[in-house]
C-alpha cells in the first residue's frame, strides 16, 4: 500500500518567517495530495490541495509545489502569524483507491512571537 | 456545512469491554472512514465504507469491526477492548465526488484500563 513520510515532525519559526513541510509517497499511482491542519483540540480541516497534473497551487500565504518524478510534496507557508500554530498533516491518495487517503505521521508548527 | 458528530468526547472503558463508536453524518455522503490518531504515528485508517453495508479494512484493522445499516451512520466495534487500544478515534465523511475532501468528527477519546 501507499506510504506516506513527512518531516520534519516539529518546527519552531519566528512570526513573520516562512515554514516549509515536506512530504514524500511511495505509490506512483498516487494522484491527490491534501493538506490538513489540527489546531490543539480541534478536529482537522483541509487547508490546501493538489492533483497530479499540476505542479504548484497557492493559497494567499500558503502554497504547495509537487513533484511526481521525486515522489514528494511540500506545503509552503509564508509570513507565519501565531495563529498558524497547528499540527499539519499531509495525505496521498492513490488512483482506483476510491476516496482513501493515507496521512503523514504530522509536523507540531510553533510560531514565537 | 458539512457535521460529523461522534457521540462521545471521551469514554473509559475496562480491558475486555465491548465497545461502541457511533458517528453520524448529516450531508448525505457515500464514504465514511475511521482512524485512529496517536502522537507521532498520524492518523491511521481502521475501516472505511464506500456505502450501506458495504466496508473495507484499512491499515490497521486488527482487533476492530465497523457497521453501516444507515446511510448516516457508521458505527466502530471494539470487539474486546485491550489497553493498547487507547487512543483517540476520528470519523469522517466524504461525498461520492472525485478528490472529494474529508470531513472530520470532533473524535472521541477513549481510554482503557
Amino acid at each position: 500500500g501507499e506510504n506516506v513520510e513527512q518531516h520534519p515532525s516539529t518546527l519552531s519559526v519566528q512570526e513573520g518567517d516562512s515554514a516549509v513541510i515536506k512530504c514524500t509517497y511511495s505509490d506512483s499511482a498516487s494522484n491527490y495530495f491534501p493538506w490538513y491542519k489540527q489546531e490543539l483540540g480541534k478536529r482537522p480541516q483541509l487547508i490546501i490541495d493538489i492533483r497530479s497534473n499540476v505542479g504548484e497551487k497557492k493559497d494567499q500565504r500558503i502554497a504547495v509545489t509537487l513533484n511526481k518524478t521525486a515522489k514528494h510534496f511540500s506545503l509552503h507557508i509564508t509570513e507565519t502569524q501565531p495563529e498558524d500554530s497547528a499540527v499539519y498533516f499531509c495525505a496521498a491518495r492513490v488512483t482506483g483507491g476510491g476516496n482513501k487517503l493515507t496521512f503523514g505521521t504530522g509536523t507540531q508548527l510553533k510560531v514565537e512571537l | 456545512d458539512v457535521k460529523v458528530t461522534q457521540s462521545s468526547r471521551y469514554l473509559v472503558k475496562r480491558t475486555g469491554e465491548k465497545v461502541f463508536l457511533e458517528c453520524v453524518q448529516d450531508m448525505d455522503h457515500e464514504n465514511m472512514f475511521w482512524y485512529r490518531q496517536d502522537p507521532g504515528l498520524g492518523l491511521r485508517l481502521i475501516y472505511f465504507s464506500y456505502d450501506v453495508k458495504m466496508k473495507e479494512k484499512g491499515d490497521i484493522p486488527e482487533g476492530y469491526s465497523v457497521s453501516r445499516e444507515k446511510k448516516e451512520r457508521f458505527s466502530l466495534i471494539l470487539e474486546s477492548a485491550s489497553t493498547n487500544q487507547t487512543s483517540m478515534y476520528l470519523c469522517a465523511s466524504s461525498s461520492g465526488g472525485y478528490n472529494s475532501p474529508l470531513h472530520f468528527g470532533n473524535g472521541t477519546r477513549l481510554t482503557v484500563t
